[in-house]
């Protein structure tokens, strides 16, 4: 969905480097989430937020921090990045007033050596 | 926490043919039940929900059953088309902070 973007779209690291993945949305939306995708384990929640001063874990936030600058921005860091985090990732948003529908960024396939 | 298991992980259908994912999940809290669909390069998308005060929802050729007492429910695709080839993802989720958990996933493939 054009709404949401991620960036990069790609990305190779090596273990130990700090990164940071970005979203942004402009949808208006108050929530964001960020996933990760492994092939056989479907999609994990990372982190989530439901306004800007709320930030909640998910269930495999260990290695991983996260920052929500501003309502329609919300960053995902690796602290110190090891080979188990390469993984495709991704933001998504959703508001808390109407549907509970989750659009989706477009990923962020990650590799780390 | 919710649990949402899904299967088959895989399914080959030829063109015309019907497919039926499964999925069954054990938070009896749970009341919604979204299906995603995520094609190759993109990120998941919504095709169809239901909610735990209806049974069947039903969007052309895209439908979904949910049985509350045995806690799972079923996506039906028919008439399938190669464009229906992707990834399929339920989930399930409760209260009202809309925290979803998901399924593994399951690769369709349509032949023509």
């Amino acid at each position: 969905d054009a709404d949401v973007t991620q960036t990069p779209r790609n990305r190779i690291t090596k273990t130990g480097k700090r990164i940071m993945l970005e979203c942004s949305q402009t949808k208006g939306h108050d929530r964001m989430y960020w996933y990760r995708q492994d092939p056989g384990l479907g999609l994990r929640l990372i982190y989530y937020s439901f306004d800007v001063k709320d930030i909640n874990k998910g269930e495999i936030s260990d290695g991983y921090s996260v920052s929500r600058q501003a309502q329609a921005k919300f960053s995902l860091s690796l602290e110190s990045a090891i080979p188990n985090q390469t993984a495709l990732y991704f933001c998504a948003t959703s508001d808390s007033v109407g549907t509970d529908t989750q659009y989706f960024g477009p990923g962020t396939r990650l590799t780390v050596l | 926490g919710e649990n949402v298991e899904q299967h088959p992980s895989t399914l080959s259908v030829q063109e015309g043919d019907s497919a039926v994912i499964k999925c069954t999940y054990s938070d009896s809290a749970s009341n919604y039940f979204p299906w995603y669909k995520q094609e190759l390069g993109k990120g998941p998308q919504l095709i169809i929900d239901i909610r735990s005060n209806v049974g069947e929802k039903k969007d052309q050729r895209i439908a979904v059953t949910l049985n509350k007492t045995a806690k799972h429910f079923s996506l039906h695709i028919t008439e399938t088309q190669p464009e229906d080839s992707a990834v399929y993802f339920c989930a399930a989720s409760s209260g009202g902070y809309q925290k979803v958990t998901f399924g593994i996933g399951t690769k369709l493939q349509v032949i023509p």
